[in-house]
């Protein structure tokens, strides 16, 4: 079964509209943190936002939020106010595992949402 | 520090070659990853150090590929005998710890033609 999935392969918001990026995830942990990445078309995978399982608070980070919602786990990043440089791939990615010296706690990503800033 | 370097950021080989990858991440961060991600999908776990042991490999990592860090510093991977689905994106991330911050590199494109 898939860990992370993202059902919007696609999506088009206008400038200076909210958009919001689904993301729901699977996991048997207590222990868990929730990521959102950014690819644009040169390749590097940028960090956005962050949240924790035990987090209580919704996590946000200037334009970016993440809707939180655990019992439905679901991680929806909310962009508010896009701009035409938000156009680009972005992945939610989820990290398992006990935090133990030996534990890789990678990183797994779902297949990603192509985002389109129009003016 | 200028975050996680990886080094070429292209590469254009013949089926059967060998090619290898470097990574260098942030000097503090004792974790390394590389992923592997084709073309219209995340990135996907190949395998994992701390400080200079190699204690985790996917699945994905067949004979043919392997990784070393000397010293714990820098890292490499090598493919040897490359076959067109090894045509991807490999990406070098670091982190402390696996926590919170796992920082990326700009990623090697090979294309095996």
């Amino acid at each position: 079964a898939q860990k992370i999935t993202q059902t919007q392969p696609g999506m088009f918001v206008q400038e200076k509209e909210a958009v919001t990026l689904d993301c729901t995830y699977d996991t048997s942990d207590q222990s868990y943190g929730l990521f959102w990445y950014k690819q644009p078309s040169s390749g590097e995978m940028i960090f956005l936002i962050y949240q924790g399982s035990y987090d209580e608070q919704n996590a946000t980070e200037g334009r970016y939020s993440l809707n939180f919602q655990k019992a439905r786990k679901s991680a929806n990043l909310v962009i508010s106010a896009s701009q035409l440089g938000d156009s680009a791939m972005y992945f939610c990615a989820m990290r398992e595992g006990r935090r133990s010296s030996g534990s890789a706690r990678q990183l797994t990503f779902g297949s990603g949402t192509q985002l389109t800033v129009l003016p | 520090d200028t975050g996680v370097s990886q080094d070429p950021r292209h590469k254009i080989t013949k089926r059967g070659q060998n090619v290898t990858f470097r990574c260098d991440p942030i000097s503090e961060h004792n974790r390394l990853y590389w992923y592997r991600q084709t073309l219209g999908q995340g990135p996907e776990f190949l395998t994992y150090f701390q400080n200079e042991a190699q204690l985790e490999k996917s699945r994905l990592l067949s004979d043919r590929f392997s990784a070393e860090r000397p010293k714990g510093s820098f890292s490499t991977l090598e493919i040897q005998r490359t076959e067109q689905g090894d045509s991807a994106m490999y990406l070098c991330a670091s982190s402390l710890m696996g926590d919170y911050g796992y920082t990326f590199g700009s990623g090697t494109r090979l294309t095996v033609v």
